[in-house]
């Protein structure tokens, strides 16, 4: 059990510019949920993967959003035309049938 | 949404002493986990303790127990024998029964004074 791994670890990047991440969930671990976490804020809810199938979103993720996990292993997020306002830290955790989730140590986002 | 309140943005304590972390959370829900997790610095979130809301009995880990209060809807997490590695930032964190969404609260920071 290596644990959660995420790709890149920091990203810096200029406004308007693509970014894409990558989440490596521990193995069995058939769940998988990103998050983003501000400055002095918790983590907050992005979006949800039961093996392949997204199955829930928040509305934070907006159109310029997309996630994937193909073949229900790892996933990517990624941002389009990125802002300023996308700033931030963003956290995969992985869990399998209990409700323990566990965390990757996420990709630190600048948008310059 | 369930919401997480942690009215306690810093908190300080002597090495080897007991420090308590406050949490409260809304919900309606009867059935659900709480959870609290902690975050040193530039490193990731690792679970501390959970919460079935089922259970009377509060979760004990080594130094760090919990009073669970489900009528006041109260998280408390208590560390004992504080140490040097205690310092870092506390998330208390919400899971309903049947959802899949964690809601955290905005966390506690905790500094440990040699």
């Amino acid at each position: 059990d290596t644990g959660v791994s995420q790709d890149p670890r920091h990203k810096i990047t200029k406004r308007g510019q693509n970014v894409t991440f990558r989440c490596d969930p521990i193995s069995e671990h058939n769940r998988l949920y990103w998050y983003r976490q501000t400055l002095g804020q918790g983590p907050e809810f992005l979006t949800y993967f039961q093996n392949e199938a997204q199955l829930e979103k928040s509305r934070l993720l907006s159109d310029r959003f997309s996630a994937e996990r193909p073949k229900g292993s790892f996933s990517t997020l990624e941002i389009q035309r990125t802002e300023q306002g996308d700033s931030a830290m963003y956290l995969c955790a992985s869990s399998w049938l209990t409700d323990t989730q566990y965390f990757g140590p996420g990709t630190r986002l600048t948008v310059l | 949404a369930q919401t997480v309140t942690q009215s306690q943005p810093e908190m300080s304590v002597q090495e080897a002493e007991t420090v308590t972390l406050s949490c409260t959370y809304d919900t309606s829900e009867s059935d659900y986990y709480l959870f609290w997790y902690k975050q040193p610095p530039s490193r990731q979130m690792i679970l501390v303790i959970r919460q079935e809301a089922y259970k009377q009995q509060n979760a004990t880990e080594n130094r760090f127990s919990v009073n669970f209060q489900k009528a006041a809807k109260s998280f408390s997490l208590k560390i004992s024998d504080s140490q040097l590695g205690d310092a870092a930032m506390y998330f208390c964190a919400y899971r309903s029964q049947t959802g899949n969404q964690f809601y955290f609260g905005t966390g506690t920071s905790l500094t440990v004074i040699p």
